[in-house]
């Protein structure tokens, strides 16, 4: 079956920096998105990897490893408004999304 | 560019009675338009996949009698709950995508329609 396994819940402190991990099994793979979701709203789109490496963009940087099925978010400066649930999501060999369940990322001041 | 709207943003609704959502791409024709349903503190559930023109395909477990979703132009999806039931609360999300579009072929998300069945 598929598969996408990522913490319930993370607690980190403003100014630090977190990393949240995401593992995956997928029917084939074509890429692998991270995706920020406030509570109410709907998802934003952070990242995208296809290949095996680090990809940075600004304060948020996110690794993949295709031989290892694993993936990490990671964010950098925390800020009070970094706090949301964070979304890992794998495009199958059809180019359907598998999510998973989401990680809540707490900020404490 | 990439906006997605979704009509209403939210509904309260007596038992019984039938809730249309329509979602639009504002900027860009969406050839393929997804419907998700997410429960409270729960991930994205992806309920169907409509290409434009084609009926949808429904995921294993979601009624297409229940769920109507019509993809009739490259700009709107409509997602209708039928004979909604208190069950059937939760915030529904479409999102779109289209070809070329972006930098990742990713999905635009609509700000999401949070129905209440009474």
């Amino acid at each position: 079956g598929q598969n996408i396994d990522q913490p319930t819940e993370m607690t980190a402190t403003e100014g630090a920096i977190v990393q949240i991990n995401c593992t995956y099994q997928t029917s084939g793979f074509n890429g692998l998105f991270w995706y920020q979701q406030h509570a109410g709203e709907a998802p934003t789109f952070l990242s995208y990897n296809v290949l095996d490496g680090l990809e940075e963009k600004g304060r948020f940087s996110s690794f993949l490893s295709r031989s290892k099925g694993y993936s990490y978010l990671l964010l950098k400066e925390l800020q009070m408004k970094d706090s949301a649930s964070y979304l890992c999501a794998v495009a199958d060999s059809n180019y359907q999304l598998i999510w998973g369940a989401g990680t809540k990322l707490i900020i404490k001041p | 560019g990439a906006v997605v709207s979704q009509h209403p943003s939210w509904v309260i609704c007596k038992s019984g009675t039938s809730v249309k959502i329509e979602c639009r791409s504002l900027d860009f024709q969406a050839t393929t338009m997804f419907w998700y349903r997410q429960f409270p503190k729960q991930s994205l559930m992806l309920m169907a996949t409509s290409n434009e023109g084609s009926k949808a395909t429904y995921e294993q477990g979601v009624e297409k009698d229940k769920f109507l979703i019509n993809h009739a132009s490259l700009t709107l999806s409509t997602l209708t709950v039928t004979s909604a039931h208190p069950e059937d609360s939760s915030f529904y999300i479409c999102s779109a995508r289209e070809v070329g579009r972006g930098d990742y072929n990713e999905q635009f998300f609509g700000p999401g329609t949070r129905l209440t069945v009474l």
